[in-house]
């Protein structure tokens, strides 16, 4: 198993450009999400999906799309970069505990991350 | 709202010391998990320990261990004997809904000198 891989791994944009960081798990997991982290303040939700076809915003969504058309794939979008969103961002992936019969151990699997400079 | 604190920005300690990594956090639910996450400097997230608040026994791992105390809703882990390998982002995070979505404390940067 690859695991949850992410493309690319170093990106730079200028300000008003768009592009989409993929992300994409071999688990076949029904969870997955996306992380900015910036210095101090840890690891913020940006948009996650319990599933293929259901997204729903997290801590930090203005600026990002996301879609969900496949299990295994999550790519985030972003429509007109800022230097704002000059960050790393990990994309993760888990078993939904709502899933039958509930997993006993519900580990979140991170991507190696993106790191994003937005000038 | 859940929120995670890791008061400590950051530590340094000389290799072979005991250090401990504080995390506080607030949650309004009974049911909750509470991880901890290792970054080292190559920066990919390594996972330590998940703990359910339904279970307050303390865990040790090798140099590794935790405190998991719900009357002061705090969550440390103590590494013994450091070493320089030791040396990252350590982070705190909390999760209400199914243990999917992670709330992350700001991290802990140690450094262990030699």
């Amino acid at each position: 198993n690859a695991g949850v891989t992410q493309t690319p791994k170093f990106q730079v944009l200028k300000t008003g450009q768009s592009m989409t960081l993929q992300c994409a798990q071999d688990m076949n997991h029904e969870y997955m999400s996306w992380y900015r982290q910036d210095p101090g303040m840890g690891l913020r939700l940006i948009h996650y999906s319990v599933g293929a076809g259901i997204t729903d915003q997290g801590e930090v969504p203005n600026g990002y799309n996301v879609s969900r058309s496949t299990t295994e794939d999550f790519p985030l979008r972003l429509l007109s970069a800022a230097p704002s969103q000059t960050s790393v961002y990990f994309c993760a992936s888990s078993y939904s505990l709502f899933k039958r019969p509930a997993p006993s151990y519900n580990e979140q699997f991170f991507g190696p991350g993106t790191r994003l400079t937005v000038l | 709202a859940q929120k995670v604190t890791q008061a400590q920005t950051e530590i340094s300690v000389v290799e072979k010391e005991d250090v401990t990594l504080d995390c506080v956090y607030e949650t309004r639910d009974t049911t909750y998990y509470l991880f901890w996450y290792k970054q080292p400097p190559s920066g990919e997230l390594v996972f330590l320990i998940r703990r359910n608040s339904f279970d307050e026994q303390n865990e040790i791992s090798g140099r590794y261990s935790w405190n998991f105390q719900k009357s002061t809703s705090s969550f440390n882990f103590t590494i013994t004997a450091s070493q320089v390998v030791d040396s990252a982002v350590y982070f705190c995070a909390l999760s209400e809904r199914a243990g999917n979505m992670l709330t992350f404390g700001g991290g802990t940067r140690l450094m262990v000198k030699p």
